[in-house]
């Protein structure tokens, strides 16, 4: 499973968007990317995923290069509620095995 | 929108004494997992579940823990003998099958040994 490594903390303000980066310089040819949020004493939650390229969703956008080393997670115009610490994770869906390995993620704060 | 939920929420216990830990997965999922989160650590895996047996389990769920899934919907954590440094939030996760697929986690449960 490939390593990740990602900023431990970062700053922004409301309305301001951020990109988070993510090195997963080990991915394999058959590893996804996806990105968590946790809020405190809560689990984690789902918010994008992506193989190549661009993903968008309602929440966030996820790009990623074309040799797959890093990915970035943005997001557009973040508020307070956005304070969270933000995971990435590598991974695939070979055979039964689909365990997910966490780093420490980065934990974002929005102020006001 | 379909969740995972667990309970208790909070589960205070004495080292030594035995815990249950409870999660109803999302109900057609296939694939399910044990993670445990020490306050201010990351977030570990323990096991993972599939077709009524252990898929994987990493080095801390050793001969203390043990799971299953007694019935469709439940899917359960034992601690046979809590110790002190097993006071974390235990998080259960569910996917439905599938290339890249999305865990889904659900609201955890804080365990804590005194």
């Amino acid at each position: 499973l490939a390593k990740t490594t990602q900023p431990i903390s970062m700053d922004s303000y409301e309305g301001q968007e951020v990109n988070i980066t993510c090195s997963h310089n080990n991915i394999a040819t058959n590893d996804y990317i996806t990105w968590y949020q946790q809020f405190p004493s809560q689990g984690p939650r789902f918010i994008i995923q992506g193989y190549k390229t661009k993903v968008t969703n309602e929440v966030a956008s996820l790009f990623i290069p074309a040799d797959r080393k890093s990915s970035t997670l943005s997001l557009p115009r973040v508020s307070l509620s956005d304070t969270a610490v933000y995971y990435c994770l590598v991974g695939n869906n070979a055979g039964n095995n689909r365990k997910l390995i966490w780093g420490l993620g980065t934990s974002l704060a929005v102020n006001p | 929108e379909p969740e995972v939920t667990q309970t208790p929420s909070h589960q205070v216990t004495q080292m030594g004494q035995e815990v249950i830990l409870r999660c109803v997965p999302i109900s057609n999922h296939l694939y399910f997992y044990w993670y445990r989160q020490i306050l201010g650590q990351k977030v570990e895996f323990l096991v993972s579940f599939y077709n009524n047996e252990i898929s994987e389990k990493s080095e801390i769920f050793d001969d203390q823990f043990s799971v299953e899934r007694p019935d469709g919907s439940n899917f359960t954590l034992k601690i046979r003998s809590t110790k002190l440094e097993d006071s974390a939030m235990y998080f259960c996760a569910s996917t439905l099958a599938g290339g890249g697929d999305t865990q889904y986690f659900g609201p955890g449960t804080r365990l804590t040994v005194l």
